[in-house]
């Protein structure tokens, strides 16, 4: 079952702009993390922020986490070109930490 | 460092016949491996739980005589899509945890392509 809803799910920036996407989940949660994935390719794993953390920097990154709103947002900061990919969120539960459940995921597109 | 390795990459099998998809971990040993089906533009959906030595556990919806999931060894995990339809064309991606709690893996998934 899908848990996870994200916005936008489509988002156009110009390159060297700050693109902001948002998860939202049901259920409580061990952790979450970002990935990506480019067109028709595995994914990448970006970030993962614990349950009990607020905030993660990792580079271009920034992943913050409410767990009173049970939500998240991924921003990449001064985006390039090559950050064009599909975006997803996914939670684990207390069940298994490995059983992921994913956002329906933001697909972002930066022109040069 | 570890890897999860998918194969075949991408297959195009005929309506009503059967296609297996490996999924292995190539330099740890995985009891739990996940199987995906993400279909073009959307997002991936579990389809089941694949546990080394015994039966898989299924999401809700998903067909267990369908998809059959082995997990002989604590390296392999297979799904089956049996009778596969052209509606059963999708990108499967698998999944291994690590041992360390967080840590997880993705193949680089599996285009099926029914005719």
């Amino acid at each position: 079952s899908q848990q996870g809803e994200e916005d936008p799910q489509a988002l156009s920036i110009q390159e060297g702009e700050n693109a902001t996407m948002n998860c939202s989940y049901k259920t409580s949660i061990n952790n979450l993390q970002w990935y990506r994935q480019n067109s028709g390719r595995g994914l990448v794993h970006l970030i993962l922020i614990r349950s009990n953390e607020r905030e993660k920097h990792s580079g271009r990154l920034r992943v913050t986490l409410d767990t009173s709103k049970k939500s998240s947002s991924l921003l990449i900061t001064a985006s390039r070109a090559a950050d064009t990919a599909s975006y997803f969120c996914a939670t684990s539960r207390g069940d298994s930490s490995y059983k992921l459940i994913f956002g329906s995921g933001t697909r972002l597109l930066v022109r040069p | 460092g570890a890897v999860v390795s998918q194969h075949p990459s991408w297959v195009i099998c005929k309506s009503g016949t059967s296609v297996k998809i490996e999924c292995r971990s190539l330099d740890f040993q995985a009891t739990t491996m996940f199987w995906y089906r993400q279909f073009p533009k959307q997002s991936l959906m579990l389809m089941a739980t694949s546990n080394e030595g015994s039966k898989a556990t299924y999401e809700q919806g998903v067909e267990k005589d369908k998809f059959l999931i082995n997990h002989a060894s604590l390296t392999l995990s297979t799904l089956t899509v049996t009778s596969a339809h052209p509606e059963d064309s999708s990108f499967y991606i698998c999944s291994a945890g690590l041992g360390n709690g967080n840590t997880i893996y993705f193949g680089e998934g599996s285009w099926l392509t029914v005719v």
